[in-house]
């Protein structure tokens, strides 16, 4: 099955400084990469997302990148506020697969003022 | 849309007891979930079911069972409950047939002593 590994687990920036997670996958059948933001006592929400057939994905301040070739994914996160701060899960999955995402272990985000 | 609901948020149980965690959803999806979220291992998949009338295991079954009551609600049953299952149990929906996003519930957070 497919397993995805995700780092670092803890990140510190400061405030305006970019933010970069990365995660890599092993099942080459996978081309659906969602990413999820989660605040603290809240459950999992999706920030961004990407497939297989595109390269790279924005959406304001942040963006996601996609090398099918390396098997690897990465969210990066330009001009960082307090207000990003969160656990940041990656996930993978084949699209034909009933929505089953097999999720990373998550980066603790801080971001200080 | 009150989204993804799930209850109850909190509860404690001794080891052995039995409980069912509820979880519905007004946004007429069809496929349903259910995650636990362990310190250092991201979400890990228990259940899911992929249309009303259908379940199926995911990566860590053991000790649980569900129920797919209408295409609504989702249910997880702990029928003896043990230590090791003491976790945040996060219930989640999509629409398969279109953009793949996962929505989350709030969470139950279940304690085993």
């Amino acid at each position: 099955g497919e397993n995805v590994e995700q780092h670092p687990s803890t990140l510190s920036v400061q405030e305006g400084d970019s933010a970069v997670i990365k995660c890599t996958y092993s099942d080459s059948a996978s081309n659906y990469f969602p990413w999820y933001k989660q605040e603290l006592g809240k459950g999992p929400q999706l920030i961004i997302d990407i497939r297989s057939n595109v390269g790279e994905k924005k959406d304001q301040r942040i963006a996601v990148t996609l090398n099918k070739t390396a098997k690897h994914f990465s969210l990066h996160i330009t001009e960082t506020q307090p207000e990003d701060s969160a656990v940041y899960f990656c996930a993978a999955s084949p699209l034909d697969s009933w929505g089953k995402l097999q999720f990373g272990a998550g980066t603790q985000v801080v971001v200080t003022p | 849309n009150a989204g993804v609901t799930q209850t109850p948020k909190f509860q404690v149980l001794k080891t052995g007891q039995s409980m069912t965690l509820q979880c519905a959803q007004d946004m007429n999806h069809n496929s349903m979930y259910w995650y636990r979220q362990d310190p250092g291992m991201g979400l890990r998949l228990i259940y899911y079911s992929a249309s009303e009338g259908t379940t199926d295991k995911g990566e860590v079954p053991n000790g649980y069972n569900v129920s797919r009551l209408n295409k609504r609600e989702f249910s997880l049953r702990l029928e003896s409950a043990a230590p090791s299952q003491t976790s945040v149990y996060f219930c989640a929906s999509t629409f398969t047939g279109g953009g793949y996003e996962q929505y989350f519930g709030p969470g139950t957070r279940l304690t085993v002593t």
